[in-house]
């Protein structure tokens, strides 16, 4: 079965410091993953997008990493500001779904406080 | 630049009314057009998609339709609401291989 798990469910931080989320996946054959950001009562926005031959890719303060092998991603984001607060979505393509299907996982909440 | 809309942003609906909700996409010709809900503590899920005009897939069976009536517009629809359909409802789009923009999203509450 195709599922996107992500660790922790939620997670508190000072500004400043920095902070890692985890996705693990089982989606097969795999094509990309891609992480999201969403505000609270907003549609997601896009971090990230990584193909198979992809292992690190980065958007300002935010860095994402694929292991393919262990089909394993991180997002660390370093000094955190208030506005990070958000939850982060991981997101799993499967290749050659004609439908173009994604598996979501269920998110991160991160609240950054001062 | 491609820019989506979608209307209202909030609904508060009693149970056994209909529903319409619909999603505009600017800036792009024949995109591909997703409609997806998210529940409260759950990932989105993928409800209707659509490649073209009239063109409607469904991924689960459940209370609700889609409909494309023009090129850039996508329309939810419900003749019955239920109270699981409360949730917030997201319209997507395709942007080449791998990219997918969403709208605002519809906060929905079924009371």
């Amino acid at each position: 079965k195709n599922q996107v798990e992500q660790s922790p469910q939620s997670l508190i931080i000072l500004e400043g410091k920095n902070c890692t989320l985890q996705c693990n996946y089982t989606v097969s054959p795999f094509s990309n993953l891609r992480w999201y950001k969403q505000d609270t009562g907003r549609g997601p926005v896009s971090l990230t997008i990584m193909t198979f031959s992809e292992n690190t890719k980065s958007n300002g303060r935010y860095t994402a990493t694929l292991d393919a092998d262990t089909k394993q991603s991180s997002l660390h984001i370093t000094a955190s500001q208030l506005s990070d607060s958000a939850s982060y979505i991981c997101v799993v393509s499967r290749s050659g779904a004609g439908s173009y299907q994604l598996t979501f996982g269920k998110g991160t909440k991160l609240s950054v406080i001062p | 630049s491609q820019t989506i809309h979608q209307w209202p942003a909030t609904l508060v609906q009693p149970v056994g009314s209909p529903l319409s909700l619909e999603c505009t996409v600017e800036g792009t010709s024949n995109p591909n057009l997703y409609w997806y809900r998210q529940a409260a503590g759950r990932g989105l899920q993928l409800l209707f998609y659509s490649v073209g005009i009239g063109q409607i897939s469904s991924e689960v069976p459940q209370n609700l339709s889609a409909s494309r009536p023009q090129d850039r517009q996508f329309i939810l629809s419900s003749k019955k609401l239920l109270l699981s359909d409360s949730g917030f409802y997201l319209c997507a789009w395709r942007a080449g291989k791998y990219e997918q923009y969403f709208g605002p999203g519809t906060r929905l509450t079924v009371t």
